[in-house]
């Protein structure tokens, strides 16, 4: 049972443009999520993050959206740069301090 | 570089064989956790360890374990090694204080292990 769903293997996005990428989740006990970039042979970074109270947070580029009554929460890149291509994991926990339940991920691509 | 240091790079090995990972944290964090990502999937987590002592279990099966030293650094021990355990195995640390590292884990470049 796939408690955090990705349901987007890959994406493609013109540089320049807006990239958005999708997470549902079936557990409506989590209430902290994140987002989490990888490159290839190289362990996931950190992005952003949101806890349950928020609807929105937003770092520079990225932004995170929940949705809590649909179990959805969006990551936008704006503008997406050819960096940014990477695959990119949702992730959500219960509880601070509790262990992440990760998406399959999304893999990015950002065209030039 | 995250700071988070894990060893080997590579593994291959054989079916019912035994093998160990090993994962420096950062300097000054006290958590450490594993997660396996197999082929196409997502990071699986495995077990948490805070402070020397197992916080959180995940769906780590019985032929895994783990455990964190005194000087913090922890193994992950796998064996009767099968073909499906082939994956690639993170370990992640974060800081101490307020209970919450979730917003926070750093992972090393993770361990890849072939089981033939």
């Amino acid at each position: 049972d796939q408690q955090v769903k990705q349901n987007s293997p890959s994406l493609s996005v013109q540089e320049g443009r807006i990239s958005i990428l999708n997470c549902d989740y079936t557990n409506s006990m989590f209430d902290y999520f994140l987002w989490y970039k990888k490159y290839p042979a190289e362990g996931p970074t950190f992005l952003i993050s949101i806890s349950s109270i928020k609807d929105k947070n937003e770092d520079g580029r990225f932004t995170v959206f929940l949705n809590k009554s649909a179990k959805h929460l969006s990551l936008h890149i704006v503008p997406s740069q050819p960096g940014d291509s990477a695959v990119y994991f949702c992730a959500a926990s219960q509880y601070y301090g509790q262990n992440f339940v990760f998406g399959p991920g999304t893999r990015l691509s950002v065209l030039p | 570089d995250s700071g988070v240091t894990q060893t080997p790079k590579h593994l291959i090995t054989a079916t019912g064989q035994r093998v160990t990972l090993r994962c420096s944290p950062r300097s000054g964090d006290l958590s450490v956790y594993w997660y396996q990502q197999s082929l196409d999937q997502g990071l699986q987590f495995l077990i948490q360890y805070y402070n020397g002592e197992e916080r959180a279990k995940g769906n780590i099966l019985e032929r895994f374990s783990a455990q964190q030293f005194p000087d913090l650094h922890s193994e992950l021990n796998l064996s009767s090694l099968e073909l499906g355990d082939s994956a690639l195995y993170f370990c992640a640390s974060s800081p101490p204080g307020l209970d919450r590292g979730t917003d926070t884990q750093y992972f090393g470049p993770g361990t890849r292990l072939t089981v033939l």
